[in-house]
């Protein structure tokens, strides 16, 4: 049972280039939910699924995508990297409320 | 606005001292309150609480919700020098949506 893997661990990108965070679990889980952690900010909900096919948008959700084709991933796009997306992004899933979060992603954008 | 509130921010004790952590919330349509402890990595689930004056309970940690006056306190007996993490708080409404709170930084001094 791996749990929630997220892939990478690392990322430097330049100002305009795109890329995707993936974001797998093999619990089963229906709920699953990408946060970014900033310095001072605490989490902060960016999109979350409530089952395959079904998406929806946090408290921070402008430059960035999702979706979920199947119920194990749920990738996040980032279409055209910021300054401001430099943080530490966390994928969670969970099922009657216990979340699980997978060991982060760091992210930053020059 | 929904919010979630901490205090303190920051605490230092030494082994064997007991803290209490707070966390306070404004959400509507509040599901439960879930408490997480964080070490320079992923959180890990602690505790949820959804129903008042139930406290739930976990070797020397312990926590109890009031939704009548909206908060939660984490109570951590005999602190030892694993207990330095932050605490995270967070809220989740019933359209799935979680509010963190900043965290509290504890730090435990041999």
């Amino acid at each position: 049972n791996a749990g929630v893997t997220q892939i990478p661990k690392f990322q430097v990108l330049k100002t305009g280039q795109s890329m995707t965070l993936q974001c797998a679990q093999d619990m089963n889980h229906e709920y699953m939910s990408w946060y970014r952690q900033d310095p001072g900010m605490g989490l902060r909900l960016i999109h979350y699924s409530v089952g395959a096919g079904i998406t929806d948008q946090g408290e921070v959700p402008n430059g960035y995508n999702v979706s979920r084709s199947t119920t194990e991933d749920f990738p996040l796009r980032l279409l055209s990297a910021a300054p401001s997306q430099t943080s530490v992004y966390f994928c969670a899933s969970d099922q009657g409320g216990e979340q699980y979060f997978g060991p982060g992603t760091r992210l930053t954008v020059t | 606005e929904d919010k979630v509130v901490q205090s303190p921010l920051s605490l230092v004790v030494h082994e064997g001292d007991t803290v209490t952590l707070n966390c306070s919330y404004e959400v509507t349509n509040f599901r439960s309150l879930l408490w997480y402890k964080q070490e320079k990595k992923a959180p890990t689930f602690l505790f949820m609480l959804t129903s008042s004056g139930i406290e739930k309970k976990s070797g020397r940690l312990s926590s109890i919700l009031d939704k009548k006056e909206l908060f939660s306190i984490l109570n951590i007996t005999a602190t030892q020098t694993g207990d330095s993490a932050v605490y995270l708080c967070a809220v989740r409404n019933t359209g799935n949506q979680f509010y963190f709170g900043t965290g509290t930084s504890l730090t435990v001094i041999p």
